[in-house]
């Protein structure tokens, strides 16, 4: 069964990077895309960027650009999501999910990014 | 970015009530619209894709509908384990966004 299980829980001071791991199961890695969302505490969605795992080509969103940067490790089957330049606004659930055609049909488990001096 | 206005932020229905939630696009994105359910402290779960095709496995007394800029979800007859927050989503253009989201709870 398709799984996608998360790295654990992270507090950042503002200015520090934060890198979230997302490792793939249950399913061929590279035969799907995979998006970032995050969710920040009582919000809706937002939707941050796509990495293709067999090429490793991404795009970003433009409010993110610059600061986002998503790898991948195929040896691991593990996707990677780091966001650099923390503030308190970037305090939130951050979440994989596979892309299939053009919805996402599998999730993580979320990765709570906390960011507080 | 395509801005996505979905109301009510909120409804308190019976269960057994049909419920409906209206989502609408700043621009015509054609059928390119998908609902997810998100329970707390979970992640979305997708329901409808492409505005009105259910997703594998879902319930069929959920329903979708809707072209161009405007949209609808229905339950048809809500139960006790659809209390959920609600998200429309687009997928015409990046970046991919989000209504505000609908919180459906039983009255």
């Amino acid at each position: 069964q398709v799984q996608l299980v998360q790295s654990g829980t992270e507090v950042k001071k503002p200015g520090a990077s934060v890198k979230v791991s997302c490792k793939a199961s249950g399913y061929t890695f590279t035969s799907y895309f995979m998006h970032w969302l995050r969710q920040a505490p009582g919000q809706g969605l937002e939707w941050m960027g796509i990495i293709n795992p067999s090429g490793g080509s991404t795009s970003y969103a433009q409010r993110f650009q610059g600061r986002v940067t998503m790898t991948r490790d195929t040896s691991t089957s593990t996707v990677y999501m780091e966001l650099s330049s923390l503030r308190s606004e970037d305090t939130a659930m951050y979440y994989c999910a596979r892309k299939l055609s053009n919805r996402f049909d599998f999730w993580g488990q979320g990765t709570l990014v906390t960011v507080s001096s | 970015d395509i801005q996505m206005t979905q109301s009510p932020s909120s409804l308190s229905a019976s269960v057994g009530d049909r419920v409906t939630i209206t989502c609408q696009a700043s621009q015509d994105i054609n059928n390119y619209l998908n609902w997810y359910q998100q329970k707390p402290g979970k992640a979305p779960k997708i329901m409808i894709y492409d505005a009105s095709n259910l997703e594998t496995g879902v319930p069929s007394r959920f329903t979708g509908s809707g072209s161009g800029t405007d949209f609808t979800f229905t339950i048809s007859s809500l139960q006790p384990e659809d209390i959920a927050t609600y998200y429309c989503q687009q997928y015409e253009n990046v970046p991919l966004t989000f209504g505000g989201g609908t919180k459906v709870e039983i009255k």
